[in-house]
């Protein structure tokens, strides 16, 4: 069954640093998201890409944050200068009808 | 206040016997879903329901949708340790809003 692949799966990074995480979306798919989850909270939506441009992004989406993507193939979100607060859980999901999520990436900011 | 409540939060009980979770709102959606999420995994899509009062069966897991489209039930039969998990239902086509999910453990 066609995965979203996330990389790496756990990321640790001092306060300040910028750091990139991957996805490869299901091939065939055309949107494309972010998601993030701190520990014991919910999932919630950060970003939706389609077509080469972010198509919305909530609140959390500042402009620390910029998704980008560079091939047909991957799909990455950036943090140029991260925070205590921005240790979590990240996924990345496609879309075809359904979403399809993968493992996620999980950010430690020390 | 939340879009979605999610009742109970916790749920733990004895392997075989019968629940049911709750998804409320005081929103009418088009449609809603329920995802499973394991330990350091994402989310998996278990079903969609999109008409008010349609039921789904997913083998020993019975999704319903409320008549008026503000609020969903999932009942599991006979559950098994393999059920254990977080369920979170969620509405959205394009961004999903998601609840805060039911944290169910089946001991066995």
């Amino acid at each position: 069954e066609p995965e979203v692949t996330q990389t790496p799966s756990h990321q640790v990074t001092q306060m300040g640093q910028e750091v990139i995480l991957r996805c490869v979306p299901i091939s065939n798919h055309l949107y494309f998201y972010w998601y993030r989850q701190i520990l014991g909270q919910k999932v919630e939506f950060l970003v939706s890409f389609y077509n080469n441009e972010i198509s919305e992004k909530s609140e959390i989406f500042d402009d620390q944050f910029s998704v980008e993507r560079p091939d047909g193939s991957n799909f990455t979100l950036k943090i140029r200068s991260t925070k205590l607060e921005d240790s979590a859980m990240y996924f990345c999901a496609s879309k075809h009808g359904g979403y399809t999520f993968g493992s996620g990436t999980r950010l430690t900011v020390v | 206040t939340q879009l979605l409540e999610q009742s109970p939060q916790f749920l733990s009980i004895q392997e075989g016997e019968n629940l049911t979770v709750y998804c409320n709102s005081s929103s009418v959606f088009s449609s809603l879903q329920w995802y499973r999420q394991e330990p350091g995994e994402g989310p998996v899509l278990l079903v969609t329901v999109v008409t008010g009062g349609e039921v789904k069966k997913l083998k020993r897991l019975t999704f319903q949708f409320g008549d008026a489209r503000k609020d969903s039930s999932l009942h599991i039969t006979a559950a098994q340790p393999g059920d254990t998990g977080l369920y979170l239902c969620a509405v959205g086509d394009d961004k999903i809003i998601f609840g805060k999910g039911t944290r169910l453990h089946i001991l066995p």
